[in-house]
Protein backbone atom coordinates (compact mmCIF):
# COMPACT_ATOMS: atom_id res chain seq x y z
CA UNK A 1 0.00 0.00 0.00
CA UNK A 2 1.18 3.13 -0.85
CA UNK A 3 1.07 5.93 1.83
CA UNK A 4 1.79 9.77 2.07
CA UNK A 5 2.38 11.07 5.30
CA UNK A 6 1.80 14.50 5.82
CA UNK A 7 3.30 16.51 8.61
CA UNK A 8 2.37 18.61 10.71
CA UNK A 9 -1.24 17.05 11.29
CA UNK A 10 -2.01 20.14 12.56
CA UNK A 11 -1.06 23.88 12.63
CA UNK A 12 -2.27 26.73 14.25
CA UNK A 13 -0.48 30.31 13.78
CA UNK A 14 -0.92 34.06 13.66
CA UNK A 15 -1.50 36.38 10.61
CA UNK A 16 1.81 37.28 8.96
CA UNK A 17 3.58 34.36 9.93
CA UNK A 18 5.23 31.70 7.58
CA UNK A 19 4.37 28.01 7.65
CA UNK A 20 5.69 24.68 5.75
CA UNK A 21 3.91 21.40 5.18
CA UNK A 22 5.84 18.55 4.90
CA UNK A 23 4.59 15.28 2.29
CA UNK A 24 6.53 12.04 2.50
CA UNK A 25 6.46 8.48 1.00
CA UNK A 26 8.00 5.61 0.20
CA UNK A 27 7.10 5.11 -3.37
CA UNK A 28 7.73 7.11 -6.52
CA UNK A 29 4.85 9.22 -7.98
CA UNK A 30 4.23 10.17 -11.22
CA UNK A 31 3.24 13.54 -10.00
CA UNK A 32 1.91 15.13 -7.12
CA UNK A 33 -1.10 17.51 -6.25
CA UNK A 34 -1.51 19.69 -3.71
CA UNK A 35 -5.06 20.75 -2.93
CA UNK A 36 -6.97 23.12 -0.47
CA UNK A 37 -10.00 21.74 1.44
CA UNK A 38 -12.74 23.90 3.03
CA UNK A 39 -15.48 22.39 5.18
CA UNK A 40 -18.30 20.89 3.43
CA UNK A 41 -16.89 21.44 0.33
CA UNK A 42 -14.51 18.63 -2.20
CA UNK A 43 -10.68 19.60 -2.46
CA UNK A 44 -9.66 22.24 -4.73
CA UNK A 45 -6.56 21.52 -6.40
CA UNK A 46 -3.34 24.83 -6.23
CA UNK A 47 -0.89 22.58 -7.77
CA UNK A 48 0.53 20.00 -9.81
CA UNK A 49 4.12 19.25 -10.17
CA UNK A 50 5.98 16.29 -12.39
CA UNK A 51 9.43 16.96 -12.72
CA UNK A 52 11.84 15.72 -9.75
CA UNK A 53 13.31 18.88 -8.03
CA UNK A 54 10.30 21.15 -9.59
CA UNK A 55 9.44 24.37 -8.21
CA UNK A 56 6.66 26.06 -8.61
CA UNK A 57 5.35 29.78 -7.02
CA UNK A 58 1.52 30.60 -6.35
CA UNK A 59 1.43 33.76 -5.08
CA UNK A 60 2.42 33.41 -1.47
CA UNK A 61 2.40 29.49 -1.88
CA UNK A 62 5.67 27.76 -3.01
CA UNK A 63 5.93 23.82 -4.22
CA UNK A 64 8.60 21.74 -4.38
CA UNK A 65 8.50 18.67 -5.95
CA UNK A 66 11.49 15.83 -4.58
CA UNK A 67 14.44 15.11 -6.97
CA UNK A 68 13.16 11.31 -6.72
CA UNK A 69 9.59 12.07 -7.14
CA UNK A 70 8.62 10.36 -3.54
CA UNK A 71 8.24 13.68 -1.30
CA UNK A 72 7.47 17.48 -1.61
CA UNK A 73 6.49 20.82 0.20
CA UNK A 74 4.34 23.42 0.34
CA UNK A 75 5.85 26.52 1.86
CA UNK A 76 3.13 29.71 2.41
CA UNK A 77 4.86 32.96 3.38
CA UNK A 78 2.98 35.83 5.48
CA UNK A 79 -0.21 33.46 5.95
CA UNK A 80 -3.65 34.91 6.22
CA UNK A 81 -6.84 34.02 7.82
CA UNK A 82 -8.07 33.29 4.54
CA UNK A 83 -5.56 30.52 3.99
CA UNK A 84 -7.34 28.15 6.74
CA UNK A 85 -8.10 25.01 5.69
CA UNK A 86 -7.49 20.97 5.03
CA UNK A 87 -3.90 20.98 3.35
CA UNK A 88 -3.87 17.44 0.97
CA UNK A 89 -1.27 15.79 -1.05
CA UNK A 90 -2.00 13.61 -3.52
CA UNK A 91 0.19 11.26 -5.42
CA UNK A 92 -0.42 10.16 -9.05
CA UNK A 93 0.13 6.77 -10.72
CA UNK A 94 -0.87 5.68 -13.78
CA UNK A 95 -1.91 2.29 -13.75
CA UNK A 96 -4.71 -0.12 -15.68
CA UNK A 97 -4.91 2.90 -18.06
CA UNK A 98 -5.78 5.51 -15.62
CA UNK A 99 -4.78 8.00 -12.94
CA UNK A 100 -5.24 6.95 -9.76
CA UNK A 101 -4.72 9.67 -6.95
CA UNK A 102 -3.32 8.75 -3.28
CA UNK A 103 -4.18 10.97 -0.48
CA UNK A 104 -2.01 12.07 1.95
CA UNK A 105 -3.08 12.53 5.84
CA UNK A 106 -3.29 15.66 5.66
CA UNK A 107 -2.44 19.07 7.41
CA UNK A 108 -5.16 21.11 9.00
CA UNK A 109 -4.26 24.56 8.80
CA UNK A 110 -5.92 27.70 10.93
CA UNK A 111 -4.19 30.70 10.76
CA UNK A 112 -5.90 33.64 13.41
CA UNK A 113 -5.53 37.29 13.45
CA UNK B 1 -19.34 25.80 -17.60
CA UNK B 2 -20.67 23.43 -14.95
CA UNK B 3 -18.45 21.77 -12.59
CA UNK B 4 -18.99 18.70 -10.94
CA UNK B 5 -21.79 17.88 -9.24
CA UNK B 6 -23.45 15.42 -7.23
CA UNK B 7 -26.67 14.67 -5.66
CA UNK B 8 -27.82 14.68 -2.66
CA UNK B 9 -25.81 16.57 -0.70
CA UNK B 10 -26.63 14.74 2.71
CA UNK B 11 -28.23 11.69 3.71
CA UNK B 12 -29.44 9.96 6.60
CA UNK B 13 -29.71 6.19 6.72
CA UNK B 14 -30.04 3.45 8.66
CA UNK B 15 -27.56 0.21 9.15
CA UNK B 16 -28.15 -2.95 6.41
CA UNK B 17 -29.55 -0.23 3.96
CA UNK B 18 -28.56 0.63 0.37
CA UNK B 19 -27.50 4.26 -1.10
CA UNK B 20 -26.83 5.48 -4.11
CA UNK B 21 -25.19 8.53 -4.52
CA UNK B 22 -25.23 10.65 -8.28
CA UNK B 23 -22.29 12.43 -9.78
CA UNK B 24 -22.29 14.27 -13.27
CA UNK B 25 -18.49 15.27 -14.25
CA UNK B 26 -17.33 18.22 -15.69
CA UNK B 27 -18.02 19.01 -19.11
CA UNK B 28 -15.97 17.30 -21.51
CA UNK B 29 -14.60 14.89 -19.36
CA UNK B 30 -14.95 11.35 -19.91
CA UNK B 31 -13.48 9.45 -16.75
CA UNK B 32 -15.16 9.82 -12.96
CA UNK B 33 -13.44 9.00 -9.50
CA UNK B 34 -14.96 7.82 -6.36
CA UNK B 35 -13.57 8.63 -2.90
CA UNK B 36 -14.34 8.16 0.46
CA UNK B 37 -13.06 10.82 2.98
CA UNK B 38 -13.79 10.11 6.89
CA UNK B 39 -14.04 13.07 8.97
CA UNK B 40 -10.32 14.83 9.47
CA UNK B 41 -8.67 12.57 6.88
CA UNK B 42 -7.50 12.59 3.64
CA UNK B 43 -10.08 10.77 0.80
CA UNK B 44 -9.23 7.01 0.03
CA UNK B 45 -10.10 5.78 -3.80
CA UNK B 46 -12.76 3.57 -3.98
CA UNK B 47 -12.95 3.07 -7.50
CA UNK B 48 -12.66 4.79 -10.99
CA UNK B 49 -14.96 4.90 -14.55
CA UNK B 50 -13.92 4.78 -17.83
CA UNK B 51 -16.12 4.12 -20.83
CA UNK B 52 -18.71 2.46 -19.07
CA UNK B 53 -16.33 0.18 -17.06
CA UNK B 54 -14.94 0.37 -13.88
CA UNK B 55 -10.70 0.72 -14.88
CA UNK B 56 -9.41 0.72 -11.12
CA UNK B 57 -10.79 0.01 -7.92
CA UNK B 58 -9.26 0.34 -4.48
CA UNK B 59 -9.50 -1.62 -1.08
CA UNK B 60 -13.14 -1.45 -0.53
CA UNK B 61 -15.48 -4.28 -0.52
CA UNK B 62 -17.95 -5.57 -2.91
CA UNK B 63 -20.07 -3.93 -1.23
CA UNK B 64 -19.37 -0.63 -3.02
CA UNK B 65 -20.23 -0.73 -6.71
CA UNK B 66 -20.69 1.76 -9.28
CA UNK B 67 -21.86 2.53 -12.75
CA UNK B 68 -21.24 4.95 -15.39
CA UNK B 69 -23.62 6.05 -18.04
CA UNK B 70 -23.47 6.84 -21.97
CA UNK B 71 -23.18 10.51 -20.67
CA UNK B 72 -20.64 9.88 -18.46
CA UNK B 73 -22.72 10.08 -15.37
CA UNK B 74 -21.60 7.78 -13.14
CA UNK B 75 -23.57 6.38 -9.50
CA UNK B 76 -21.84 5.09 -6.89
CA UNK B 77 -24.16 2.00 -4.82
CA UNK B 78 -22.93 0.67 -1.33
CA UNK B 79 -25.47 -2.26 0.01
CA UNK B 80 -25.70 -3.70 3.98
CA UNK B 81 -24.33 -0.19 5.37
CA UNK B 82 -22.42 0.11 8.21
CA UNK B 83 -21.80 2.58 10.95
CA UNK B 84 -18.00 2.93 9.48
CA UNK B 85 -20.07 3.78 6.21
CA UNK B 86 -20.35 7.25 7.23
CA UNK B 87 -17.89 9.70 5.63
CA UNK B 88 -18.29 12.64 2.89
CA UNK B 89 -18.32 10.81 -0.55
CA UNK B 90 -16.26 12.66 -3.41
CA UNK B 91 -16.94 12.38 -6.80
CA UNK B 92 -14.02 13.57 -9.24
CA UNK B 93 -13.94 13.71 -13.13
CA UNK B 94 -11.06 13.80 -15.58
CA UNK B 95 -9.93 12.67 -18.97
CA UNK B 96 -9.27 9.67 -18.88
CA UNK B 97 -5.75 10.27 -20.81
CA UNK B 98 -2.46 10.02 -18.52
CA UNK B 99 -0.97 10.68 -15.18
CA UNK B 100 -1.33 14.40 -15.91
CA UNK B 101 -4.83 14.84 -16.31
CA UNK B 102 -6.26 16.90 -13.08
CA UNK B 103 -9.16 15.45 -11.39
CA UNK B 104 -11.80 18.03 -10.19
CA UNK B 105 -13.84 17.44 -7.19
CA UNK B 106 -16.97 17.94 -6.71
CA UNK B 107 -18.62 18.99 -3.22
CA UNK B 108 -19.08 15.21 -1.73
CA UNK B 109 -22.03 13.97 -0.64
CA UNK B 110 -22.19 13.63 3.00
CA UNK B 111 -23.59 9.73 4.39
CA UNK B 112 -24.65 9.09 8.10
CA UNK B 113 -25.41 5.57 8.78
CA UNK B 114 -27.33 5.09 12.18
Amino acid sequence: TQLLEQSPQFLSIQEGENLTVYCNSSSVFSSLQWYRQEPGEGPVLLVTVVTGGEVKKLKRLTFQFGDARKDSSLHITAAQTGDTGLYLCAGARLTGGGNKLTFGTGTQLKVEL
Amino acid sequence: DAGVTQSPTHLIKTRGQQVTLRCSPKSGHDTVSWYQQALGQGPQFIFQYYEEEERQRGNFPDRFSGHQFPNYSSELNVNALLLGDSALYLCASSLGRGYQETQYFGPGTRLLVL
